[in-house]
């Protein structure tokens, strides 16, 4: 089984909808977790971090299950910018490791 | 605004040829990282440091090593270049956050390899 794990997608939602995505981490000793969003032939960067309590950044909400080992990325009202690949990434002792990364495209 | 720069953006080298790879970073970043990107695979740590002269194998070291002997510059190397070298390799930077953990990743544009 792969350390971290998304659906690769790709995703394509109108604009103005809800989407979501799941990442699932095998290891439960993981110390923090991350969201990086990476442009089509750009380098990947920081989203939003995410925290046991759940965080909110404007139309972005990033929750953690600890207990079943996921985190979720919710991206309200989508806007045409927001197409892009999304990779969640965990910190094992000092390295970063991501998932696959799963692409968004939104559509008018 | 944190700048992390990898020397060459486009590579075409040969079949056991000896490739360098250069990333130098601006911000006095305690750790820095190898990745390799693929198609299907994400971004998969080759390699990592977390001061000078130190190294750590990230989860596919083989067919590589790395050099800091300063702080600002981590160089990836590829003794002798095979075809399934071929990949956007990116290389990042980051705080230490406290021990074991670690800040933002600041990623580079990244190097693409063709190896023939």
């Amino acid at each position: 089984r792969k350390e971290v794990e998304q659906d690769p997608g790709p995703f394509n939602v109108p604009e103005g909808a809800t989407v979501a995505f799941n990442c699932t981490y095998s290891n439960s000793a993981s110390q923090s977790f991350f969201w990086y969003r990476q442009d089509c032939r750009k380098e990947p960067k920081l989203l939003m971090s995410v925290y046991s309590s759940g965080n909110e950044d404007g139309r972005f909400t990033a929750q953690l299950n600890r207990a079943s080992q996921y985190i979720s990325l919710l991206i309200r009202d989508s806007k045409l910018s927001d197409s892009a690949t999304y990779l969640c990434g965990h910190n094992q002792g000092g390295k970063l490791i991501f998932g696959q990364g799963t692409e968004l495209s939104v559509k008018p | 605004d944190v700048k992390v720069t990898q020397s060459s953006r486009y590579l075409v080298k040969r079949t056991g040829e000896k490739v360098f790879l250069e990333c130098v970073q601006d911000m006095d970043h305690e750790n820095m990282f190898w990745y390799r990107q693929d198609p299907g695979l994400g971004l998969r740590l080759i390699y990592f440091s977390y001061d000078v002269k130190m190294k750590e194998k990230g989860d596919i070291p083989e067919g590589y090593s790395v050099s800091r002997e300063k702080k600002e510059r981590f160089s990836l190397i590829l003794e002798s270049a095979s075809t399934n070298q071929t990949s956007m390799y990116l290389c990042a930077s980051s705080y230490s956050v406290t021990s074991g953990d670690t800040g933002e990743l600041f990623f580079g544009e990244g190097s693409r390899l063709t190896v023939l």
